[in-house]
């Protein structure tokens, strides 16, 4: 099974531009990646779905504003221009052999 | 447009039982797998298991096995979770439906506190 490797936290200044790392366990490092935005308070809102060539494809209302990308194992979200809005934690999901995984998130402050 | 509603926040004691409900609406309900997911407090989400509409099989979790039933009624589009209680359950339960492979759409959450 999967193991995804977040950084617990994270912070960019507001305007500037993030890029967050979830990190496939060795043998996964072809799996599609899902991420998602918890704001405080909030349910998840999903992001996008990447693969594993860097192809993305994101939910109904995201901002242009929000990318992704790939390299090997890993599978990075990419936040420009960044708004108070964006102040979130921030999760990637995978799914194999039955079974949903989540990486353990990502704190991201907007200074 | 695809909709998860869940029911609302609980208060039980260690030892009872809890049945969420997620009620769905905007797409084929047997269409595509329902999994439930939780977030205790402070904590990142932990998936808990799936119901597959069409046919009623589950897959569970091993944490949770022996502990959770998944069930539907495809009459209502409604998924249920229910989950017998232990002082460490207080947490955020969430229903989400997956595009082709990942999650896609989530229900608001349902609130489960368990305390004497």
């Amino acid at each position: 099974q999967p193991v995804l490797t977040q950084s617990s936290s994270a912070s960019a200044s507001l305007g500037s531009s993030v890029k967050l790392t979830c990190t496939l366990s060795s043998g996964h490092s072809s799996y599609i990646v899902a991420w998602h935005q918890q704001q405080p308070g909030r349910a998840p809102r999903y992001l996008m779905k990447l693969e594993g060539s860097g192809s993305y494809n994101k939910g109904s209302g995201v901002p242009d504003r929000f990318s992704g990308s790939s390299s090997g194992a890993d599978r990075y979200l990419t936040i420009s221009n960044l708004q108070s809005e964006d102040e979130a934690d921030y999760y990637c999901e995978t799914w194999d052999n039955n079974t949903q995984v989540f990486g353990g998130g990502t704190k991201l402050t907007v200074l | 447009q695809v909709q998860l509603v869940q029911s609302g926040a609980e208060v039980k004691k260690p030892g009872a039982s809890v049945k969420v409900s997620c009620k769905t609406s905007g797409y084929n309900f047997t269409g595509y797998y329902l999994h439930w997911v939780r977030q205790a407090p402070g904590q990142g989400l932990e998936w808990m298991g799936w119901i597959n509409p069409n046919s009623g099989a589950t897959n569970y979790a091993q944490k949770f096995q022996g502990r959770v039933t998944m069930t539907r009624d495809t009459s209502m589009s409604t998924a249920y979770m229910e989950l017998s209680l232990r002082s460490d359950d207080t947490a955020i339960y969430y229903c989400a439906r997956p595009g082709t492979v990942t999650t896609e759409y989530w229900g608001q959450g349902t609130l489960v506190t368990v305390s004497s």
